[in-house]
C-alpha cells in the first residue's frame, strides 16, 4: 500500500525557535497532503493542509512547503511557544479518494 | 462544529474475547473511517465507508470486521481479540471527495487491552 515516512521522529526546540517536520511519500499521482495535531490525551485535528496545485501555503506562524519532483512536503512552524508542543502527523491522499495514508508522527516539545 | 462520539472510551477484554466499538457522527457526513494508533505507526487505517451499507478495506484490516448501519453508525468488530489488537481506536468521518472539504473529524479515541 501507500507509504509516508516522517522525520523526526522526536523534536526538541527552544521556545521562539523554528520547528521543521519533513514528510516524503512514493506515488506520484498524491494530490493532498494534510498536517494532523494531536495533544496529549486529545484526538488528531486538522491544522493545515496543501493540494498539488499548490507549492506553498502559510497560515499564521504554520508554512507548508510542497516539492511534487522530490515527492517531499514539509511543515514550518515558526516562533515556537510551549503550547505548539505536541505530537504532529503528516498525511496524503491520491486522486479523489478520501483515503489518508499517515506518516508515524513527530513529537514535538518546545522547551522554555 | 463536526461531532463524533465514540464508545465505550476504555475496554479491557481476554484473548479470544469478543468485542464490539461503536461510532456515531452527526456532521451528515458520506465517509466514516476507523484507525488504530501505535507508537511507532501513527494512525493505521483498518475499515472505511463511504454510507450505509458500504465497507472498504483498510490498510490494516486483519483480524477486523466493520458494519456501517446508517450514515450516522459505523461499528469496529473484534471477533476473536488478540493481545496484538491492543490499541488506541479512533473513528472520523469526512465529507464525499468534491464537497470541497477532505477534513476528517476524529473522535475521542477508544483505548482497547487485550489481556
Amino acid at each position: 500500500g501507500e507509504q509516508v515516512e516522517q522525520l523526526p521522529s522526536i523534536l526538541r526546540v527552544q521556545e521562539r525557535s523554528s520547528a521543521s517536520i519533513n514528510c516524503t511519500y512514493e506515488n506520484s499521482a498524491s494530490n493532498y497532503f494534510p498536517w494532523y495535531k494531536q495533544e496529549p490525551g486529545e484526538n488528531p485535528k486538522l491544522i493545515i493542509d496543501i493540494r498539488s496545485n499548490m507549492e506553498r501555503k502559510q497560515i499564521q506562524g504554520l508554512i507548508v512547503l510542497l516539492d511534487k519532483k522530490a515527492k517531499r512536503f514539509s511543515l514550518h512552524i515558526t516562533d515556537t511557544q510551549p503550547a505548539d508542543s505536541a505530537m504532529y502527523f503528516c498525511a496524503m491522499a491520491t486522486g479523489g479518494n478520501n483515503k489518508l495514508t499517515f506518516g508515524q508522527g513527530t513529537v514535538l516539545s518546545v522547551i522554555p | 462544529e463536526a461531532a463524533v462520539t465514540q464508545s465505550p472510551r476504555n475496554k479491557v477484554t481476554v484473548t479470544g474475547g469478543n468485542v464490539t466499538l461503536s461510532c456515531r457522527q452527526t456532521n451528515s457526513h458520506n465517509y466514516m473511517y476507523w484507525y488504530r494508533q501505535d507508537t511507532g505507526h501513527g494512525l493505521r487505517l483498518i475499515h472505511y465507508s463511504y454510507g450505509a451499507g458500504n465497507l472498504q478495506i483498510g490498510d490494516v484490516p486483519d483480524g477486523y470486521k466493520a458494519t456501517r448501519t446508517t450514515q450516522e453508525d459505523f461499528f469496529l468488530l473484534l471477533e476473536l481479540a488478540s493481545p496484538s489488537q491492543t490499541s488506541l481506536y479512533f473513528c472520523a468521518s469526512s465529507d464525499a471527495p468534491g464537497g470541497g472539504s477532505y477534513e476528517q473529524y476524529f473522535g475521542p479515541g477508544t483505548r482497547l487491552t487485550v489481556l
